[in-house]
């Protein structure tokens, strides 16, 4: 079975543009949450959706927004970039919302603001 | 808050064992292990809940302790392929779709 999957693998854009992220969960998992990981440090929680619902949000600022579709699919998007959005985006995947199941993350994505 | 991990970095040569602890100092529904190798994404390790389910690897044990609000991962008989960064990461609630990581251990195993 295909596991997490994420687009693009790696993106440079410029500071003050957009980006949108994508994911796709595994098979049959209907809750994707979203990370940010900054070179040396564990990943900070951003989002999660379940049943394309938002059930969590982290202290990140409103440029951040994202949205999770029929199929269990999500994007991420990030308006204005700063330097400091430069990072690894992490989608993980899990069964559901609620209750406690593991969480499987994607390979990320690669983001560098310059 | 985040997690406490310790130590911060540990090296090993192998079939030693090592330990990892994290700390936190809120009360914890659960604690997930995970495993990132250089340029890859985290590997799910372990899940421990409070009521002393576990669910993960076979080779890796871990314990979980509701009263300390601590967690320790136990890596035995150390193997090269161990080596990475691990990290804890906590829920507070019984939706652990929001995880809160610690800042990583890094475990070296040298033949």
């Amino acid at each position: 079975d295909a596991g997490v999957t994420q687009s693009p693998t790696h993106l440079i854009k410029t500071r003050g543009q957009h980006v949108t992220l994508r994911c796709s969960p595994i098979s049959g998992h209907k809750s994707v949450s979203w990370y940010q990981q900054v070179l040396g440090q564990g990943p900070q929680f951003i989002f999660q959706y379940y049943e394309k619902e938002e059930r969590g949000r982290g202290n990140f600022p409103d440029r951040f927004s994202a949205r999770q579709f029929p199929n269990y699919s999500s994007e991420l998007n990030v308006n204005a970039l700063l330097l400091g959005d430069s990072a690894l985006y992490l989608c993980a995947s899990s069964l559901y919302g609620t209750g406690t199941y593991e969480q499987y993350f994607g390979p990320g994505t690669r983001l560098t603001v310059t | 808050q985040q997690p406490v991990q310790s130590p911060q970095a540990v090296i090993l040569r192998e079939g030693e064992d090592a330990v990892i602890n994290c700390s936190s100092s809120k009360a914890l529904y659960s604690v997930h292990w995970y495993r990132q190798k250089h340029g890859e994404a985290p590997v799910f390790l372990m899940i421990l809940l409070k009521g002393g389910e576990q669910k993960g690897h076979e080779k890796i044990s871990a314990s979980f302790n509701e009263k300390k609000q601590q967690s320790s991962l136990y890596l035995t008989a150390s193997q090269l392929s161990y080596s990475g960064t691990y990290f804890c990461g906590t829920g507070r609630a019984s939706n652990t779709g929001k995880l809160i990581f610690g800042q990583g251990t890094t475990l070296q195993v040298k033949p």
